[in-house]
């Protein structure tokens, strides 16, 4: 079953707007991780945050948590025509050293 | 070197063929998994080898057989594919930890693209 939920399915915004992934999820976990994926290649790690962490930055990239909510938002600042990709949230429950991916979000980044 | 190789890039094959994928890093990682991921749709665990031992099988058909000789390469032998088996098959491989179990980041080799007529 699915651990990890994002939304919205699809985003399309223009160069240099920002964008922002959101990603809801089940049972406890210890991190959550963000995840790139470019049309039909293989994944790419973005960042991870930990469950004791609300914040992380990374470049352009901010992830928050709330544990509380079981959700993680992603945000792309400043995008760019690369940043076209999908997005995927994976999560694994306590005792588990396995991922589970969430659906994933397409992000489109127009010129 | 950060990278996973994966081999074939792309791969047809009829449903009576027997076929390899194959899989290779020099991290230094103890884990690896092999993923399944059809079109708009995330992956999915298929295995997972720890310490070169099969330690998760996600209740993947028999059709597909892993092995992993050593610690930095990683088989997946096909064998009576159907054609609903047609995706993207994932390798990854990250360090393992034993203590806690928490997750650790994976690194993704770039795929094999499977078609089976």
């Amino acid at each position: 079953s699915q651990q990890g939920e994002e939304d919205p399915q699809a985003l399309s915004i223009q160069e240099g707007e920002n964008a922002t992934m959101n990603c809801s999820y089940k049972t406890s976990i210890n991190n959550l991780q963000w995840y790139r994926q470019n049309s039909g290649r293989g994944l790419v790690h973005l960042i991870l945050i930990r469950s004791n962490e609300r914040e992380k930055h990374s470049g352009r990239l901010r992830v928050t948590l709330d544990t509380s909510k079981k959700s993680s938002s992603l945000l792309i600042t400043a995008s760019r025509a690369a940043d076209t990709a999908s997005y995927f949230c994976a999560t694994g429950r306590s005792g588990y050293s396995t991922l589970t991916f969430g659906k994933g979000t397409m992000l489109l980044v127009s010129p | 070197d950060t990278e996973v190789t994966q081999t074939p890039k792309h791969l047809v094959m009829g449903m009576t063929n027997k076929k390899s994928l194959k899989c290779e890093q020099h991290m230094g990682h103890r884990a690896m998994y092999w993923y399944k991921q059809k079109a708009k749709k995330p992956p999915e665990l298929m295995f997972v080898y720890s310490y070169e031992k099969l330690s998760i099988n996600e209740s993947v058909p028999s059709r597909f057989s892993p092995e992993c000789p050593n610690s930095s390469l990683l088989n997946l032998h096909l064998h009576a594919l159907q054609p609903e088996d047609s995706a993207l098959y994932l390798c990854a491989s990250s360090q393992v930890r034993i203590s806690d179990a928490k997750q650790e980041t994976q690194y993704f080799g770039p795929g094999t693209r499977l078609l089976v007529l």
